[in-house]
């Protein structure tokens, strides 16, 4: 498919675990975007990549948050430690430049992390 | 900061009725202002958009116009079908970098 591609569909963990959640975005689409989204609100901004390096990460919510995109493509965020709290679907999406005026931006299905 | 607020849901309206969601926004800029659908097992789509003030944005029937005046960007159909069940999320982008803020979504359930 050309779409964004996230796995695991669903992820079951206990606290205390890491986790690795990959997203793969539609081909050449520069710009890579992680958002999570808790139940019954909308999803919230975590990191943004151009290419390689992070553009903006002020959404991570604290060190136990990690993503990489070593080779400007498949993402993976990294959780270390979870916690119950960390609980959400994870969102990714790609757009073609990561400018807003004139694009899209494409989202993936979602990770369903769930910590026990 | 700049925030988003949309009317709770769930609404249920009956086939061909009219659709209207609220969206009011919080902006220390000029923001671009979006609505997001999500179909059940779905990803989230771009249903429409609006970049200034006063622009409308359409596209399958649902339409919004970006009001500055009353800091709102309300969703609108004439005619709701039940393929139009599915959670709105409406959103405002102003760092023009998709990092957008997004309400908490509102369900719409159209019955046959």
């Amino acid at each position: 498919g050309a779409g964004v591609s996230q796995t695991p569909s669903n992820k079951v963990t206990e606290k205390g675990k890491y986790v690795e959640l990959r997203c793969d975005p539609i081909s050449g689409h520069t710009a890579l975007y992680w958002y999570r989204q808790s139940l019954g609100q909308g999803p919230e901004f975590l990191i943004y990549f151009q290419g390689t390096g992070a553009a903006d990460d002020s959404g991570l919510p604290n060190d136990r948050f990690f993503a990489v995109r070593p080779e400007g493509s498949v993402s993976t965020l990294k959780i270390q430690r979870t916690e119950r709290g960390d609980s959400a679907v994870y969102l990714c999406a790609s757009s073609l430049r990561g400018t807003s005026g004139n694009g899209e931006l494409f989202f993936g299905e979602g990770s369903r992390l769930t910590v026990l | 900061g700049d925030s988003v607020t949309q009317m709770e849901g769930p609404v249920t309206l009956s086939e061909e009725a009219f659709l209207t969601i609220n969206c009011t926004y919080t902006a220390t800029g000029y923001p671009s202002l979006f609505w997001y659908v999500q179909y059940p097992g779905e990803g989230l789509q771009l249903l429409l958009k609006a970049t200034k003030a006063d622009d409308k944005g359409s596209n399958k029937g649902f339409e919004a116009t970006y009001r500055k005046e009353t800091t709102s960007f309300h969703l609108e159909k004439g005619s709701v079908q039940v393929s139009d069940s599915a959670v709105y999320f409406c959103a405002l982008d102003t760092s023009g970098t998709y990092k957008y803020i997004f309400g908490t979504g509102t369900r719409l359930k159209v019955l046959a």
